[in-house]
């Protein structure tokens, strides 16, 4: 079992539309939790971090749920620009100092 | 804005030949990740050093793959002899380390490879 898994879409939605995307995660001890942001063959970029009492910025708001192992990430009023692939993280402090683990990521396409 | 810097960008190189990727990372950032990414894949953890110190390369096929950080900043990844399945994007991350919070990587914009 891979340690996140997203589900990798794709997701096709008009501009203005509301999108959520969500993640789950195998170990319990996890500590931290990123979304990234991913546009075409360029490197991640960070989108937000993901707190226990849940975070907004802007028309992105992400959760997370320790019980169940779960994040998720939600975009209002989507925009063209928000087309890109989405990938959840989680850090693993554990015996590997703040080691990473990636999601595939989550295809979105928004369209006119 | 401090950047983490790969080189090259590009590179092709035939089977059977050696290839290195350089990365420099964000002063005062003591973690460096290589990651490799296969297109419709996530990155997958190649190697992760603490300074100079090698912390996780259980994802490593070290039987081609070599990394070093010999003065715990700027590092490089060879790859000898290339095979065709080797080809992907190799991302170079850094970032902060406290165990007490969780650090955020920042990415170099990576060095696509192509294997022919």
């Amino acid at each position: 079992r891979k340690e996140v898994e997203q589900d990798p879409g794709p997701f096709n939605v008009p501009e203005g539309a509301t999108v959520a995307f969500n993640c789950t995660y195998s170990n319990s001890a996890s500590q931290s939790f990123f979304w990234y942001r991913q546009d075409c063959r360029k490197e991640p970029k960070l989108l937000m971090s993901v707190y226990s009492s849940g975070n907004e910025d802007g028309r992105f708001t992400a959760q997370l749920n320790r019980a169940s192992q779960y994040i998720s990430l939600l975009i209002r009023d989507s925009k063209l620009s928000d087309s890109a692939t989405y990938l959840c993280v989680v850090n693993d402090r554990g015996s590997t100092l703040g080691r990473l683990y990636f999601g595939r990521g989550t295809q979105l396409t928004v369209w006119p | 804005e401090a950047e983490v810097a790969q080189s090259p960008r590009y590179k092709i190189t035939e089977k059977s030949q050696a290839v290195a990727f350089w990365c420099d990372p964000i002063s005062g950032h003591a973690t460096l990740y290589w990651y490799r990414q296969i297109l419709g894949q996530g990155p997958e953890l190649l190697v992760q050093f603490q300074d100079e110190s090698v912390v996780d390369d259980s994802q490593l096929p070290k039987d081609r793959f070599s990394a070093e950080r010999l003065k715990g900043v700027d590092s490089t990844l060879k790859i000898q002899p290339a095979e065709l399945g080797d080809s992907a994007m190799y991302l170079c991350a850094s970032s902060t380390w406290d165990r007490g919070l969780g650090s955020e990587a920042f990415f170099g914009q990576g060095t696509r490879l192509t294997v022919v």
